[in-house]
């Protein structure tokens, strides 16, 4: 099971990390940790792919790495409109990958 | 710009069949033949859920899917239409959800998706 936090909250102009983890074991680099974005009616959007690349288009607010045996997304300078459920999947077998439950981030 | 569109959600009673399908707008000839997709879901309220994914038919075309729709579900595509379907068996209401396409980028992340197409379970 990939975990999640179910919610978090960071003022505007603040930084945040959410994180990826394994119920048992840890996350390295080998699972291609990806983070996706996704607001209300909205399909996902790709943010960060192999641990710490950013998709195309995607501001350098958002980081990805491995922080202990986790996954990990920092978004520095929050904006009103990071305000998103965010994802994170892991690559657990060739071919075969798990999302998280989300994380629901409230910008306030 | 890749633009991957859905179609063929809708209502079905419990045990029955659909297709979904989805084309791609965008570079035509190129994304969906060169390119792994994947089908990923979201049942109403509910986090993102990897569906199955089909390699590329430079890569033998293989498919994998999650446990949940395994023998059930089956992905293929159409390389000359440039379309991905989606056939849905023995659906069930757990089944409800808005299914998207992807692409599968390099490393194994979920590249570009389409805007999702509605399916509902229900007797």
């Amino acid at each position: 099971v990939v975990t999640q936090e179910p919610s978090f909250s960071v003022s505007p102009g603040g930084t945040v990390t959410l994180t990826c983890g394994l119920s048992s074991g840890s996350v390295s680099s080998s699972y291609y940790p990806s983070w996706y974005q996704q607001t209300p009616g909205q399909a996902p959007r790709t943010l960060i792919y192999s641990t710490n690349s950013r998709s195309s288009g995607v501001p350098d607010r958002f980081s990805g790495s491995i922080l202990g045996n986790k996954a990990a997304l920092t978004i520095t300078g929050a904006r009103a409109d990071d305000e998103s459920h965010y994802y994170c999947a892991l690559y657990v077998l060739s071919g075969i990958w798990v999302f998280g439950g989300g994380t629901k981030l409230t910008v306030l | 710009e890749v633009q991957l569109v859905e179609s063929g959600g809708g209502s079905v009673k419990p045990g029955g069949s659909l297709t979904l399908s989805c084309a791609d707008s965008g570079f035509t000839g190129f994304t969906v033949t060169n390119a792994w997709m994947a089908w990923v879901r979201q049942a109403p309220g509910k986090g993102l859920e990897w569906v199955g994914r089909i390699a590329s038919r430079s890569d033998g075309e293989t498919t994998e899917y999650a446990a949940p729709v395994k023998g059930r579900f089956t992905i293929s595509r159409d390389d000359s239409k440039n379309m991905l379907f989606l056939q849905m068996n023995s659906l069930k209401t757990e089944d409800t959800a808005m299914y998207y396409c992807t692409t599968v980028g390099n490393p194994a992340f979920f590249r570009q998706w389409g805007q999702g197409t509605q399916l509902t379970v229900s007797s």
